[in-house]
């Protein structure tokens, strides 16, 4: 079936530090990755997302970049803030159109 | 503008009562999501409406029914609770499918 491999689940890092997070998705004609943050007791949130077509993605602090042929994409952050910590999710549109989420990374940026 | 607009934000069940979330989203979109969030699992998929008159199940429909009353309202209905409905529900919308979702602000439902 269709899912989203997802790593690692847990990740700490120093503040000012980069943080990387990694997902391989099994539907190889997926056009659409995007990624999403939630903080502790809320919704989820849409951060960045990339389509098919595009490499690299980036946004201040936060790129994501993609490998279609090795069928992975990658959420980066750069100079991480305790702000930064929450649960991060990939996701990638589904045959059905909706979106296939991966289990979560949950970042911690320590002062 | 709302957004996506859930109610209720908490809700205690005894096992085989029934109840009805809510989902209205204000934003135009075509489609629109139910999704459950337990711990280590991610979000799931339990129904999805791609555009209004039309529904279908995810990856883990069984016990939940759904109805999109119109392009603004997508309700989930649980017509006999069990402890394994114990979760965190989300309802999203999107444009379209293939765009990015807005999720409301989840039901936390316990079911005892």
């Amino acid at each position: 079936g269709e899912n989203v491999e997802q790593h690692p689940s847990t990740l700490s890092v120093q503040e000012g530090d980069s943080a990387v997070i990694k997902c391989t998705y099994s539907d190889s004609a997926s056009n659409y990755f995007p990624w999403y943050k939630q903080e502790l007791g809320k919704r989820p949130q849409l951060i960045i997302d990339i389509r098919s077509n595009v490499g690299e993605k980036k946004d201040q602090r936060i790129a994501v970049t993609l490998n279609k042929t090795a069928k992975h994409f990658s959420l980066h952050i750069t100079e991480t803030q305790p702000e930064d910590s929450a649960v991060y999710f990939c996701a990638y549109g589904g045959s059905q159109g909706n979106l296939i989420f991966g289990k979560g990374t949950k970042l911690s940026v320590k002062p | 503008n709302a957004g996506v607009t859930q109610t209720p934000k908490f809700q205690v069940l005894k096992t085989g009562q029934s109840m009805t979330l809510q989902c209205a989203q204000d934003m135009n979109h075509n489609s629109m999501y139910w999704y459950r969030q337990d711990p280590g699992m991610g979000l799931r998929l339990i129904y999805y409406s791609a555009s209004e008159g039309t529904t279908d199940k995810g990856e883990v429909p069984n016990g939940y029914n759904v109805s999109r009353l119109n392009k603004r309202e997508f309700s989930l209905r649980l017509e006999s609770a069990a402890p394994s409905q114990t979760s965190v529900y989300f309802c999203a919308s999107s444009l379209q499918e293939d765009y990015g979702y807005t999720f409301g602000s989840g039901t936390r439902l316990t079911v005892v």
